[in-house]
This record gives structure tokens, C-alpha cells and sequence, in this order.
């Protein structure tokens, strides 16, 4: 079954300790993203990557790191320097080319004490 | 500054009358439109979607209409069932060098009641 796979679905972590959020997609998508969900929010863009290796900053990249280095992986990383880093965080791919369309996996919870 | 808004953070309709879930932009360079429907610690999964040249689209029991001129888009649902009760956002892209990222709105929670 094509699809998109995070791991793992509920994350705890203590404050100051970086974390990294796995996602993989077996789609053939070019295009990968990260959202982040805060409840009564809608979903904010973290980062995004059209292409491998090349990646850019969405709306709230600050404290958050990423890679590209493969087509099927584009893990994130929560920094320390994340001031809230407990949500709900979405990865999500789309065909390169193709306006609109993104298809999301089904998240992963990080709890930051 | 929210470029996508959904005012209406919940909506209540009974089994089998019409949801209609109302969104509006401001960003006039957004060209494409999706709606997609999230239940609780799951992913979205995308609905509908259309283009600014049109200004409908029908998939079964989902329709999307979109109206330019006022920047605003609804997505009506007929007829309503249980197991639409989700939370709906409001997507849009658009030119200019950005066409693969998508600016959500903050959801409607809609409630189909038997």
C-alpha cells in the first residue's frame, strides 16, 4: 500500500533534548512538508522541500531543522531552541508539478516537559 | 495576518439537512482551493478542491463553490451523515513562486446529529 508513515505516533521528550520525528513516503512524490497543529490552529507550515536535497523555511521555522537526502525521507528535527515544541506534528507529500493536492500522514504527538 | 479565515469555529446540523462550511481569503494571488476533513489525532485527507476558473465543483455528496469577487468559498455537504462530523480546513495556493504551499484556515468542527 502506497502511503505516508511517521513514527512514532505519541513522543516524549524532555526539555532541552533535541528530538527528530521520522517520515517516510512510498508515493514517488517529489514534494514533502511539515506542519505543526496547535489545537483551535490550523495547520502552520514548518518546512518544505520540492526537490532533494533543497529545502526551504515556511512560515514558523524557528527551532526546527530538516534534511532531504533522500526522495522517500524527510525527517524534522526539534531543536531545544523550539520555545513550544509540544503539538501535533503533520508530514505530508505532493506530485512535483502538480498544484495543490497534498497528501498527509497521520501525525505524531510530541509531549516536551 | 490570516490570509485564509474560517469564522466559525463549530457547526451543528441534523442527519440528512445541508452543511455548508464558509471560507474566505484575502491573498487575491491564490489560484486553487482544497477542503479537507480531519478527525482527532489523525492526518487530513483531502476532499475537494478547484481552480479559480471555475466556480463549481461537484464530487458526490461534496460541493465547492467559489466566488472571486468576494474571495470567498463554501463547501456544501448533502446529504449530511454521522460520520462527516469532523474537522473541515479551508486550503488555498496560489503564483508566484509558491505553488506547492498550502495556507490553511483554523477549521470548522461540524456535527452531524442522528
Amino acid at each position: 500500500d502506497g502511503g505516508i508513515t511517521q513514527s512514532p505516533k505519541y513522543l516524549f521528550r524532555k526539555e532541552g533534548q533535541n528530538v527528530t520525528l521520522s517520515c517516510e513516503q512510498n508515493l514517488n512524490h517529489d514534494a514533502m512538508y511539515w506542519y505543526r497543529q496547535d489545537p483551535g490552529q490550523g495547520l502552520r507550515l514548518i518546512y518544505y522541500s520540492q526537490i532533494v536535497n533543497d529545502f526551504q523555511k515556511g512560515d514558523i521555522a524557528e527551532g526546527y531543522s530538516v534534511s532531504r537526502e533522500k526522495k522517500e525521507s524527510f525527517p524534522l528535527t526539534v531543536t531545544s531552541a523550539q520555545k513550544n515544541p509540544t503539538a501535533f506534528y503533520l508530514c505530508a507529500s505532493s506530485i512535483s508539478g502538480t498544484v495543490g493536492e497534498q497528501y498527509f500522514g497521520p501525525g505524531t504527538r510530541l509531549t516536551v516537559t | 495576518d490570516q490570509q485564509v479565515k474560517q469564522n466559525s469555529p463549530s457547526l451543528s446540523v441534523q442527519e440528512g439537512r445541508i452543511s455548508i462550511l464558509n471560507c474566505d481569503y484575502t491573498n487575491s494571488m491564490f489560484d486553487y482551493f482544497l477542503w479537507y476533513k480531519k478527525y482527532p489525532a489523525e492526518g487530513p485527507t483531502f476532499l475537494i478542491s478547484i481552480s479559480s476558473i471555475k466556480d463549481k465543483n461537484e464530487d458526490g455528496r461534496f460541493t465547492v463553490f467559489l466566488n472571486k469577487s468576494a474571495k470567498h468559498l463554501s463547501l456544501h455537504i448533502v446529504p449530511s451523515q454521522p460520520g462527516d462530523s469532523a474537522v473541515y480546513f479551508c486550503a488555498a495556493s496560489g503564483s508566484g513562486g509558491s505553488n506547492y504551499k498550502l495556507t490553511f484556515g483554523k477549521g470548522t468542527l461540524l456535527t452531524v446529529n442522528p
